[in-house]
């Protein structure tokens, strides 16, 4: 079964507000975290990713935060853009495999 | 670079029909993954290839299904006999050295 798991399937946010997006995991064992944001029609792209080392990792407009004593993973989006709209996916590696969880839709209003 | 490139885009068949899926990874990636897509169970990872050898098939559903990689830059999903709880968007997706996966832009099966 899957072992990585997202608290809210949606999450509507105004434009220009910071949007939080959470998922937590199950597996101790895993070392390597990915984000992907998935529109309408296309394949999940890659947005940031953190190692089981680390506790943050910084993008353009976007952190992540692992916290491995309660198997928490977050996204932030700062200045959140209608372009931001779709669904985003925490992922995580077992054994140099990803495995996904089911996703939160984000929707940003103008 | 391309991307991975997946083949048919769309496809809509009748239930008992094979179905062949294909897919082209990035160049220099050794790893391949096919995933399934859909509202109920999300991102399914079916199998994954390292170097052209199957590593884990325990998520293929049944033995109606089969993948290949018979070289580096070719992978084949086949559904033999097809039925109607197949219908997904099935997709294929190399591995980087660093870990990360490039998806391709999937494949729409609708089995009628």
């Amino acid at each position: 079964g899957e072992s990585v798991g997202l608290h809210l399937p949606t999450l509507s946010v105004q434009e220009g507000d910071n949007s939080i997006i959470n998922c937590a995991y199950s597996n101790s064992a895993s070392d390597y975290f990915i984000w992907y944001k998935q529109e309408s029609g296309k394949g999940p792209q890659f947005i940031i990713d953190i190692r089981s080392n680390m506790d943050k990792r910084q993008g353009q407009r976007v952190t992540v935060l692992l916290n491995k004593t309660v198997k928490h993973l977050s996204l932030q989006i700062a200045a959140t853009q209608p372009g931001d709209s779709a669904v985003y996916f925490c992922a995580e590696n077992i054994a140099t495999a990803l495995i996904f969880g089911k996703g939160t839709t984000l929707s940003v209003s103008s | 670079d391309a991307g991975v490139i997946q083949s048919p885009r769309h496809e809509v068949t009748e239930m008992g029909q094979e179905v062949t899926l294909r897919c082209k990874p990035i160049s220099g990636h050794d790893y391949l993954f096919w995933y399934r897509q859909t509202m109920m169970r999300g991102l399914e990872l079916l199998i994954y290839f390292n170097n052209n050898v199957p590593i884990d098939d325990s998520g293929m559903p049944e033995d109606r299904f089969s993948a290949k990689m018979p070289n580096a830059s070719f992978s084949t999903l086949k559904i033999q006999p097809s039925e109607p709880r197949d219908s997904a968007v099935y997709f294929c997706a190399s591995r980087a050295f660093t870990g990360e996966l490039f998806f391709g832009e999937g494949s729409r099966l609708t089995v009628l």
